[in-house]
């Protein structure tokens, strides 16, 4: 069965600071993926996603993720926090031919003035 | 246009009871799926629907469970009799195109809470 593991339950960066949030995929087939965000009473909104086109995504508020096979991760990034930035992100597979999200437990980002 | 919408946003009822959710998507998704996030625990799929039907359910707890969606537009979320760990958030989310790639859009979830 596909999983999903997110590394850190809860990150804290200074504003400004490397965002790094780290995800890993267990498949046999290289999955859809994907990281949604959800800030405080409201939905998750779709971040950026991997459907195979490019292993680089570039996703909305400047974030995004590689794709590395060799490694099975999909961990994602931004340069310089800022502090609307401060969410818990989730990062998700799609095993091919299902329409079902497998979701990692959530890392809860932190980001400090 | 309106996003995935859900009724009641919280909702406290006591063990044995019945508690009926709701999920009103996008208008034109043919797909609707149900999540559930239990405390501490990662997000859960349940259920999804194709217009009215079930495609996929392997994700239901139990027969406490019951999901419909009449007339393949908003769908309703049953749980009868709630027990103490059927408390969570339930999140709905619907979809175009039945693609396992498509953008899934979320609604703010139903915080249930069994006493």
């Amino acid at each position: 069965a596909q999983s999903v593991t997110q590394l850190g339950s809860h990150v804290s960066v200074s504003e400004g600071a490397l965002v790094l949030l780290r995800c890993n995929y267990s498949s046999s087939v290289p999955p859809y993926l994907f990281w949604y965000v959800q800030y405080p009473n409201q939905g998750l909104q779709l971040l950026l996603k991997y459907t195979s086109a490019a292993t680089l995504v570039k996703g909305i508020n400047g974030f995004e993720a590689e794709f590395k096979k060799s490694e099975t991760s999909f961990h994602l990034t931004k340069p310089s926090a800022h502090m609307s930035d401060a969410a818990e992100y989730f990062c998700a597979v799609t095993p091919r031919g299902t329409g079902k999200l497998i979701f990692g437990q959530g890392t809860t980002l932190q980001v400090k003035p | 246009e309106a996003g995935v919408t859900q009724f009641p946003s919280h909702s406290v009822i006591e063990k044995g009871q019945t508690v009926t959710l709701r999920c009103d998507p996008i208008s034109g998704h043919d797909n609707l799926y149900w999540y559930r996030r239990v405390m501490g625990k990662e997000i859960k799929f349940l259920l999804h629907f194709v217009k009215e039907s079930k495609q996929d359910e392997s994700g239901m707890p139990n027969n406490r469970f019951l999901a419909e969606r009449t007339g393949g537009t908003y769908s309703t979320l049953k749980v009868q009799p709630a027990e103490l760990e059927d408390s969570g958030v339930y999140f709905c989310a619907s979809s175009q195109e039945l693609l396992s790639y498509n953008e899934q859009f979320f609604g703010p979830g139903t915080r249930l809470t069994v006493l």
